[in-house]
C-alpha cells in the first residue's frame, strides 16, 4: 500500500512569490492535515480537510490557503511568500482524523530568499 | 482547547540505559494521545496511542506509555535505548472538541551515546 506522497520534496522561491504543494494521501483516507514545521515553532497546525470540505483551519494568515480534490488529493498554497515561512510542510492523511493515527508524507522543504 | 507539553527539548541517555520522554496533556474531555518519532528528513510515524481501552500502552520498537489521569501525563518509556533510537520524538493530543485536528508538542530529541 502507498504511502503519502508530498511534492515538491524540496523547493527555493524568493520573497513575494506564491508556492503550490502537493499531497496524495494513502489510498482509501479521505482526511488530509497539513502542518509546518520549524525549528522554533514546532509543528503547527495548518488546516484539515475531509471530502473536500475544510473541517478547522489553524492560526495562520489568509495567504495559507488548501483545497482537496474528489480524489483525496490535496494542495496547500501560500501567497506573497515570506522569509518566515521557509520551513518543513507535511501533509497527514487518515481515515478519521480527529481520533485516529495519523500517517505523513516525508514533507516538503520550502526555502525562501 | 486542547494543549501537550513536552518536558525537555533534549535528552541524553547512554546505550542500553532507560529512556524516559515526559509528556503532559491538556484536555476538557478524554482524550486520544499518541507519540510520533521523526527521523532526519523523514515524516513523522507512530510508535503508539491511547485510546481508553487501556492504561498503559504498548508501541513498536519496545516502547510503551502509561496514560495517569490524575496526573494528566503519558510519559514514554523504553527500558533499553539502541543507538537507531536517537530521533526526535512527539507527544499529541486529539479529542473531539477540538475540530478535527491532533495538537503536537514542542518535541524532545533523544541523544544515545555509546
Amino acid at each position: 500500500k502507498a504511502g503519502v506522497t508530498q511534492t515538491p520534496r524540496y523547493l527555493i522561491k524568493t520573497r513575494g512569490q506564491q508556492v503550490t504543494l502537493s499531497c496524495s494521501p494513502i489510498s482509501g483516507h479521505r482526511s488530509v492535515s497539513w502542518y509546518q514545521q520549524t525549528p522554533g515553532q514546532g509543528l503547527q497546525f495548518l488546516f484539515e480537510y475531509f471530502s473536500e470540505t475544510q473541517r478547522n483551519k489553524g492560526n495562520f494568515p489568509g495567504r495559507f490557503s488548501g483545497r482537496q480534490f474528489s480524489n483525496s488529493r490535496s494542495e496547500m498554497n501560500v501567497s506573497t511568500l515570506e522569509l518566515g515561512d521557509s520551513a518543513l510542510y507535511l501533509c497527514a492523511s487518515s481515515l478519521r482524523q480527529s481520533t485516529g493515527e495519523l500517517f505523513f508524507g516525508e514533507g516538503s522543504r520550502l526555502t525562501v530568499l | 482547547a486542547q494543549s501537550v507539553t513536552q518536558l525537555g527539548s533534549h535528552v541524553s541517555v547512554s546505550e542500553g540505559a532507560l529512556v524516559l520522554l515526559r509528556c503532559n496533556y491538556s484536555s476538557s474531555v478524554p482524550p486520544y494521545l499518541f507519540w510520533y518519532v521523526q527521523y532526519p528528513n523523514q515524516g513523522l510515524q507512530l510508535l503508539l496511542k491511547y485510546t481508553s481501552a487501556a492504561t498503559l500502552v504498548k508501541g513498536i520498537n519496545d516502547f510503551e506509555a502509561e496514560f495517569k489521569k490524575s496526573e494528566t501525563s503519558f510519559h514514554l518509556t523504553k527500558p533499553s535505548a539502541h543507538m537507531s533510537d536517537a530521533a526526535e520524538y512527539f507527544c499529541a493530543v486529539s479529542d473531539n472538541t477540538g475540530g478535527f485536528k491532533t495538537i503536537f508538542g514542542a518535541g524532545t530529541r533523544l541523544f544515545v551515546k555509546a
